[in-house]
């Protein structure tokens, strides 16, 4: 079954409004996660390391002001996306890391921001 | 140069077919080798880990050379639900903890 689910699975919203993206780990508790981004024909990106209680970090060239990630509980992290625009339509990935090796992906949330 | 590098593709094949991907990776400090699966419009999922030795699965096998920094995947008797992206991942120490860093993505294309 799914380890990580997604909510919402898609999203349309206007420019210049916030989306919040839910990321939950079903299968265990999880002190970290993972917020990624694709862009149609490219890989995935690592936005930044969400950690349990704590700040997240943000990888170069990410602003932490516009994606704002909270993560409250074990099994819970969210990625806002403030004053979304057109250029921030993508596709939204977490996971969770059970051992080093293994990482589990949620389904995605696709953004479209008109 | 990115980091993780692929041939894009697309790779059409007909059922039956062995095909073979290949990736580079520029990082010496990558530690742990990976191939996934994409399907459109779908997360990833874990196909294979990649070890020195080399490790087949059924009928894909995966390979690493460490020296020349380069990775590959046989995949053997295609089925045509093997078509899907393939990406080439690796795992490495980054600034906080280990990260994967990802290729963009190797499409094959399997018909009947």
């Amino acid at each position: 079954g799914a380890v990580v689910s997604q909510h919402p699975s898609r999203v349309i919203c206007k420019s210049g409004t916030s989306v919040k993206i839910e990321c939950r780990s079903l299968d265990f508790q999880a002190t970290t996660m993972f917020w990624y981004r694709q862009f149609p024909k490219q890989s995935l990106m690592l936005m930044a390391t969400s950690n349990e209680g704590s700040k997240a970090t943000y990888e170069q060239g990410v602003e932490k002001d516009k994606f704002l990630i909270n993560h409250a509980s074990l099994t819970l992290s969210t990625l806002t996306v403030t004053s979304a625009h057109p250029e921030d339509s993508s596709f939204y990935i977490c996971s969770v890391r059970r051992h080093p090796n293994e990482q589990f992906f949620g389904p995605g949330t696709r953004l479209t921001v008109l | 140069r990115k980091e993780v590098e692929q041939d894009p593709g697309p790779f059409n094949v007909p059922e039956g077919a062995t095909v073979a991907f290949n990736c580079t990776y520029s990082n010496s400090a990558s530690q742990s080798f990976f191939w996934y699966r994409q399907d459109c419009r779908k997360e990833p999922k874990l196909l294979m880990s990649v070890y020195s030795s080399g490790n087949e699965d059924g009928r894909f096998t995966a390979q690493l050379n460490r020296a020349s920094q380069y990775i590959s995947l046989l995949i053997r008797d295609s089925k045509l639900s093997d078509s899907a992206t393939y990406l080439c991942v690796v795992n490495r120490r980054g600034g906080y903890g280990n990260k994967l860093v990802f290729g963009a993505g190797t499409i094959l294309r399997v018909k009947s």
